[in-house]
């Protein structure tokens, strides 16, 4: 059963700081990994992708990818009140299904 | 931006009856997707389709389910006899081929 882990949170974070939100997966198959958000009642919008080890930055998200330990990682900096939303680790296999965690509520409060 | 859209936004549909779920998928795009979500749980994969045929479903997507793409630009979802669990919110999705999915605003089933 190929399964992507999350903590639920909330993880609170202050204005202005870095938000780190972590997940893991047990597919060592997976090729592909998607950050997404979603704020409440909304669907799922896509933040991030990340295919090979290592960092890819994109304005003040940076996501981080290990395959060895089987982790995945999205940093926010600067983190704004309009960051509060819950953010969806995803792994897939190209254009394949993709597999969702339980997604992690952030809070950034001013 | 082009976007993936559907309808309606709201469903609503008596327990047995039949409900289709529509979705324009991005105009280039030629993989579609649906997934649900029911309330306060994870996304969930249905079904993905490709070449006007199903490339992967899921356990969820049983005899009940069916998808179409009955023309050019639509993409439908079909539940034949719907359940009170079939209650969710259902997300279409498309992408180009090895790129990331973009998802629909969803469309809130309700099974009374």
């Amino acid at each position: 059963q190929k399964e992507v882990e999350q903590n639920s949170g909330p993880l609170s974070v202050p204005e202005g700081a870095i938000a780190s939100l972590n997940c893991t997966y047990s597919d060592r198959g997976s090729q592909s990994f998607f950050w997404y958000r979603q704020y409440s009642g909304k669907s799922p919008e896509l933040i991030m992708s990340i295919y090979s080890n290592g960092d890819k930055e994109d304005g003040r998200f940076t996501a981080q990818l290990n395959k060895a330990s089987q982790y995945v990682s999205l940093l926010i900096r600067d983190s704004q009140p309009s960051d509060s939303a819950t953010y969806l680790c995803a792994g897939g296999y190209n254009t394949d299904k993709l597999i969702f965690g339980t997604g992690t509520r952030l809070q950034v409060f001013p | 931006e082009p976007e993936v859209t559907q309808t309606p936004s709201h469903q609503v549909t008596q327990m047995g009856q039949e409900v289709i779920l529509r979705c324009v998928p991005i105009s280039n795009h030629l993989y579609f997707y649906w997934y649900r979500q029911i309330l306060g749980q994870k996304v969930e994969f249905l079904v993905s389709f490709y070449n006007n045929e199903i490339s992967e479903k899921s356990e969820i997507f049983d005899d009940q389910f069916s998808v179409e793409r009955p023309d050019g630009s639509n993409f439908t979802l079909k539940i034949r006899s719907t359940k009170l669990e079939d209650s969710a919110m259902y997300f279409c999705a498309s992408s180009a081929r090895n790129q990331p999915q973009h998802f629909g605003d969803g469309t809130r089933l309700s099974i009374l």
